[in-house]
C-alpha cells in the first residue's frame, strides 16, 4: 500500500463547476499537508498549506483535512480554464526532511 | 533573483556526452532535493542534501552524480545517459531543520532529452 493515494484523473469539468480533489494516506503521524499546482512543463508551486485537522480558505480554494479518516481535500469554487493543471497533494510528519507526494490529479476545465 | 533557479531550462544531449544541471536557491533554506518527473509518472525523489550532506540516495544509477558545494547550490552531473533518462528534472529546497513543515519551493525544472 502506498503511503499516499491520489486518483490520477483526468478530471474534466465545465467552467464554473466546483471541483473536489482528494488524497488518502496511511501514516497517522502526518501533520503538515500541502497542495501543489503544476502547469504543463513547469515546476510545482505551493497552493495551499494546512496544519493538522480543519479547513483553510484562500479565495476560490479551500483545503480540508480530516485526520480521523486520513483524508484531505482541495475544493475549487467557480473553476476557470486557467485552473487546468495537475494538482499534487503532499504531506509530512515534521520530523524528516522529505515530503511524501501523491501521484497528482490532472484537472481540465473547459469553457 | 528570488526563489529557486534552475539552468539550463532545456538540454539535449547525446548518450556519450557529459553535462551538468545547476540549481541555486535564494531562500536561506538548508535542504535541497533533486526529483525526476517522467511523462505521466509521479515525482521520483533522487537525492536529498541537508546542510551540504547527502542524506538520501534513492538507488539512483551512478550515471547521475550530485554535488552540493554549499547550502545554496546543487548540481547534477550527467554522463553516458540513456534515452529513458529523458524527463523533467526538478530541484527543490526547504527549511529542513526539524523536518519539512512548510513544504518545498521548486524550481521550474530542466527538460532533458537524451538522443
Amino acid at each position: 500500500q502506498k503511503e499516499v493515494e491520489q486518483d490520477p484523473g483526468p478530471l474534466s469539468v465545465p467552467e464554473g463547476a466546483i471541483v473536489s480533489l482528494n488524497c488518502t494516506y496511511s501514516n497517522s503521524a502526518f501533520q503538515y499537508f500541502m497542495w501543489y499546482r503544476q502547469y504543463s512543463r513547469k515546476g510545482p508551486e505551493l497552493l495551499m498549506y494546512t496544519y493538522s485537522s480543519g479547513n483553510k480558505e484562500d479565495g476560490r480554494f479551500t483545503a480540508q483535512v480530516d485526520k480521523s479518516s486520513k483524508y484531505i481535500s482541495l475544493f475549487i469554487r467557480d473553476s476557470q480554464p486557467s485552473d487546468s493543471a495537475t494538482y499534487l497533494c503532499a504531506m509530512s510528519d515534521g520530523n524528516t526532511d522529505k515530503l511524501i507526494f501523491g501521484t497528482g490529479t490532472r484537472l481540465q476545465v473547459f469553457p | 533573483e528570488t526563489g529557486v533557479t534552475q539552468t539550463p531550462r532545456h538540454l539535449v544531449m547525446g548518450m556519450t556526452n557529459k553535462k551538468s544541471l545547476k540549481c541555486e536557491q535564494h531562500l536561506g533554506h538548508n535542504a535541497m532535493y533533486w526529483y525526476k518527473q517522467s511523462a505521466k509518472k509521479p515525482l521520483e525523489l533522487m537525492f536529498v542534501y541537508n546542510f551540504k550532506e547527502q542524506t538520501e540516495n534513492n538507488s539512483v544509477p551512478s550515471r547521475f552524480s550530485p554535488e552540493c558545494p554549499n547550502s545554496s547550490h546543487l548540481f547534477l552531473h550527467l554522463h553516458t545517459l540513456q534515452p529513458e533518462d529523458s524527463a523533467l528534472y526538478l530541484c527543490a529546497s526547504s527549511q529542513g531543520v526539524g523536518g519539512v513543515i512548510y513544504g518545498y519551493t521548486f524550481g521550474s525544472g530542466t527538460r532533458l532529452t537524451v538522443v
